[in-house]
């Protein structure tokens, strides 16, 4: 069973344009955490959310998780070609335990 | 800054070979994870380690195993090797406590890519 429903699967959007990507649970996490991973690489962690309600920024990417700490969303402003990528959310429920992985959203970005 | 170190990055075997992953977290990390990433899946967890012992288990087959040295690093030993273990292994590590607030944040490796002819 995936714990983690990860919304839309593909996005493929122009240049400047916004986007939201979804991660939702019926659990609970600790922590949540966004990655991006480019085709046979490890994932690149791009940011780990703990409070409920918590609003994390990274230039023109915006990080939120949810009140009840079981969803997140990822939204990017005014896409680059080179947020190109396959982005994957992954919550932990505490350290040291598993990371339950969303099946990713691949975002194409074009000129 | 240093990140997570895997060996080797590549490796081709038959089947019913064995293999042995390496992994070297970044230092000071004590937790060290086990995933496995088979073409277009995401992630899968394996097994974990903190301060040696085995903190978590996940869809690790009886036929790997896994361990946690004093130095931190970890190896990941696969037995009787199939064609559908074929995948791109990755460790992750976490920081402890007592040097971040986010010790449930993982920092993966490169990985490696093994292929079972």
């Amino acid at each position: 069973t995936q714990l983690l429903e990860q919304s839309p699967q593909f996005l493929s959007i122009q240049e400047g344009e916004n986007l939201t990507v979804y991660c939702n649970s019926s659990s609970v996490f600790s922590s949540l955490q966004w990655y991006r991973q480019e085709p046979g690489e490890g994932p690149v962690l791009l940011v780990t959310v703990v409070t409920g309600g918590e609003v994390k920024k990274l230039k023109r990417l915006t990080f939120q998780f949810g009140d009840a700490r079981k969803d997140s969303s990822l939204h990017i402003t005014a896409a680059q070609p080179g947020d190109t990528g396959l982005y994957l959310c992954a919550g932990a429920r505490d350290s040291g335990y598993a990371l339950n992985f969303g099946k990713g959203t691949s975002l194409l970005v074009t000129p | 800054a240093a990140g997570v170190i895997q060996s080797p990055r590549h490796l081709i075997k038959e089947k019913r070979e064995t293999a042995t992953l390496k992994c070297y977290p970044i230092p000071r990390h004590d937790t060290v994870y086990w995933y496995q990433q088979g073409p277009g899946q995401d992630p899968q967890f394996l097994i974990s380690f903190y301060e040696k012992m085995q903190s978590d288990k996940g869809s690790i087959p009886d036929r790997f195993s896994a361990q946690q040295f004093s130095d931190y690093h970890s190896e990941l030993n696969m037995s009787s090797l199939e064609l559908g273990d074929s995948a791109l292994y990755f460790c992750a590590s976490s920081p402890p406590s007592l040097i971040s607030n986010l010790q449930e944040t993982q920092y993966f490796g490169p990985g490696t890519r093994l292929l079972v002819l």
